[in-house]
């Protein structure tokens, strides 16, 4: 019973293609992120929504889209992916106080050819 | 605005000696401070947070931190070191002031490496 799954866990594709990541948790939270880990571990927000609402839009291409169809899903499609797009997708959710702490999926390792 | 150093990329400690990983921060307002911790090939696992009151927090697998509001610091700290904690620590920030943003902004992150 994992809480926060992401599928899939290794995604290889050539550029210009579109592809999605899909996010669930089963923790109940409100609130649910989308980060980019680069290849020197560097962590970046990317989206954050709660209540299927977005509320974090960091400077990320117009290429990626999140998409929350209810509180427990949070996916992330990518258009025309770049060599640059290669990195470890996390996703992660939190209760809505801000003390609580974000629970982490393991990853999507995306690598573009 | 709101930010967060790990000055040291990699730190290395004998098994068995204490561990202190270091991380200082910079909000406008009050802090919550969390630490994490990612195994390879897996997402960052929440060790223990800064909230308010004292200023040592004890949290997972006997790992600590001490807030320090004059220095701007939170560093993590073991008093005896494992092979197994041998992994990538983040440090994070969030300025109590954000509102419904709710951003977490990490620090770099310290590879620990525990020698046997």
């Amino acid at each position: 019973d994992t809480a926060v799954s992401q599928t899939p866990k290794y995604l290889v594709t050539q550029m210009g293609n579109d592809k999605s990541i899909k996010c669930e948790q089963n923790l109940g939270h409100d609130t649910m992120y989308w980060y980019k880990q680069d290849s020197k571990k560097f962590l970046k927000i990317m989206f954050s929504y709660n209540n299927k609402e977005l509320i974090i839009n960091e400077t990320v291409p117009n290429r990626f889209s999140p998409k929350s169809p209810d509180k427990a899903h949070l996916n992330l499609h990518i258009n025309s992916l770049e060599l640059g797009d290669s990195a470890v997708y996390f996703c992660a959710s939190s209760q809505v106080f801000n003390n609580q702490p974000q629970h982490f999926g393991d990853g999507t390792r995306l690598s573009i050819l | 605005a709101q930010s967060v150093a790990q000055p040291e990329d990699q730190v290395n400690v004998a098994e068995g000696n204490p561990l202190t990983v270091k991380c200082t921060y910079s909000v406008s307002g009050n802090p919550y401070l969390f630490w994490y911790v990612q195994y390879p090939n897996r997402g960052l696992q929440f060790l223990l947070k800064y909230i308010t009151g004292d200023n040592l927090v004890k949290g997972s697998y006997g790992f600590e931190a001490e807030f320090n509001k004059s220095q701007t610091s939170f560093h993590l700290k073991k008093p005896s070191a494992l092979v197994s904690d041998s992994a990538l620590y983040f440090c994070a920030v969030r300025d109590k002031s954000s509102g419904s943003a709710r951003q977490l902004t990490f620090g770099s992150g310290t590879q620990l490496t525990v020698l046997p």
